[in-house]
């Protein structure tokens, strides 16, 4: 069964240092992978997506993610953090067969906050 | 996103009572979600429709049930609420494209409805 694992559910880190949220999946074939951010009552928005081709993506906001295949890991990362970078991060999954209708799997979330 | 709407934003309503959670969208979309987001539970999925008449059940839709009333609508409904229907719920929409790798583009959610069950 697919899966998505987000290990800490909380991530500190001061302004101007580099981020990382971590993500790991389990899916039985290639992964879709995906990020999305929560701010405040607000609904989710998408920052990016691995479908195919480079294992680093780039997304909206300066963030950009690494897909590794032999660790079964999507991490997102941001090289320079931004107080306003504050918010809940969600990592998801989707298998590349089986079913098509697009279903994701949502890992449960990382808090990130950025202090001043 | 305004392209997403969802009413009404915030609802309290007691054990027993029906109640419908709408969602509207502008992109022109043929699929729909309806989620449930629970703190440290991540979201989880009710029901999707890839169109007006395919409904599908997600994870969890014991206790839900939904109408596409319209390729821009798609209604959930609680036909008699508990407290352990208190949940932040979310309305999404994607694109599909079968020429695509992996057919799939990314889901659009809208701004959520806080429900809250006394």
């Amino acid at each position: 069964a697919q899966s998505v694992a987000q290990p800490e559910d909380q991530v500190n880190v001061a302004e101007g240092n580099p981020l990382t949220v971590k993500c790991t999946y389990s899916v039985s074939g290639n992964p879709y992978l995906f990020w999305y951010v929560q701010y405040p009552n607000r609904g989710l928005q998408f920052l990016l997506k691995y479908i195919t081709g480079d294992n680093l993506v780039k997304g909206s906001y300066g963030f950009e993610a690494e897909f590794n295949k032999s660790q079964t890991s999507f991490h997102l990362k941001k090289p320079s953090a931004l107080v306003s970078d504050s918010a809940l991060y969600f990592c998801a999954v989707r298998e590349s067969r089986g079913s098509t209708l697009g279903r994701l799997y949502f890992g449960r979330g990382t808090q990130l906050t950025v202090w001043p | 996103d305004a392209d997403v709407t969802q009413t009404p934003r915030n609802r309290i309503t007691k054990t027993g009572k029906r109640i419908m959670l709408e969602c509207s969208q502008t992109k022109g979309h043929d699929r729909m979600y309806w989620y449930r987001q629970d703190p440290g539970l991540g979201l989880r999925l009710i029901y999707y429709s890839f169109d007006v008449k395919d409904i599908n059940k997600g994870e969890i839709s014991d206790g839900y049930s939904v109408s596409r009333q319209a390729q821009a609508k798609f209604s959930l409904s609680l036909e008699s609420a508990i407290p352990n229907q208190t949940a932040l719920y979310f309305c999404a929409t994607s694109d599909w494209d079968r020429g695509r790798p992996g057919g799939y583009y990314e889901q659009y959610f809208g701004p959520g409805t806080r429900l809250t069950v006394t």
